[in-house]
């Protein structure tokens, strides 16, 4: 298994640009999520999912969406760029159940707006 | 809403010295979780508890649930060179969201 994975790794964007950051596991879990995570600072939920066809908003949601088409995939869309989403953004699944909800996070990607 | 503070922000340590995070919520949990970042990487589970007073260990590394479920404590004995990094907290509900702490980051000096 792959886990988590997520693409690009590392992107440079201008202000109102447009872009969908990917993120797919192959785990089969139910539960995606994703983070953003400022330098220094802990990871603010963004967006998550529960199921395909199921989304629902974190603490931070203002400037991105999400669609959840597939158990598989979960992409984030930032629509008009801003240099305060200049951030490191991780996605993460998880399979509820059995009273353990670990979350897998993938590797990251780091986004710089200019 | 819910919030998760953790303490100290920044430890600094000598190679063979104990360090300890701690971590605190806003409202009771239903469970909290422990995830470490090393330096450039992204969190990795470390471990779970549910239960009130819990209290468990893995290896060097001493984890505890509060009686109310609203704090929690993650200690480390004889820090190694290896445990570089910084400590999340993330306290959970029953909603399967996480709210992480600001997260501790551990510095050792070999």
């Amino acid at each position: 298994n792959a886990g988590v994975t997520q693409t690009p790794k590392f992107r440079i964007l201008k202000i109102g640009q447009s872009m969908t950051l990917q993120c797919t596991q192959d785990m089969n879990h139910n539960y995606m999520y994703w983070y953003r995570q400022d330098p220094g600072m802990g990871l603010k939920l963004i967006y998550y999912s529960v199921g395909a066809g199921i989304t629902d908003k974190g603490e931070v949601p203002n400037g991105y969406n999400v669609s959840r088409s597939t158990t598989e995939d979960f992409p984030l869309r930032l629509e008009l760029a801003a240099p305060s989403q200049t951030s490191v953004y991780f996605c993460a699944s998880s399979y509820p159940g059995q009273g353990l909800e670990t979350q897998y996070f993938g590797p990251g990607t780091r986004l710089l707006v200019l | 809403g819910q919030q998760v503070m953790q303490i100290p922000q920044y430890q600094h340590v000598q190679e063979g010295e104990d360090f300890t995070t701690y971590c605190n919520s806003s409202t009771t949990l239903s469970n909290i979780q422990w995830y470490k970042q090393r330096p450039g990487g992204h969190p990795v589970f470390l471990i779970q508890l549910v239960k009130s007073g819990e209290v468990k260990k893995q290896k060097r590394l001493t984890f505890q649930f509060g009686e109310a479920k609203k704090n929690s404590s993650l200690h480390i004995t004889a820090t190694q060179t290896t445990d570089v990094g910084t400590y999340f907290c993330a306290g959970g509900d029953s909603s399967y969201k996480l709210i992480f702490g600001s997260g501790t980051r551990l510095l050792v000096r070999p």
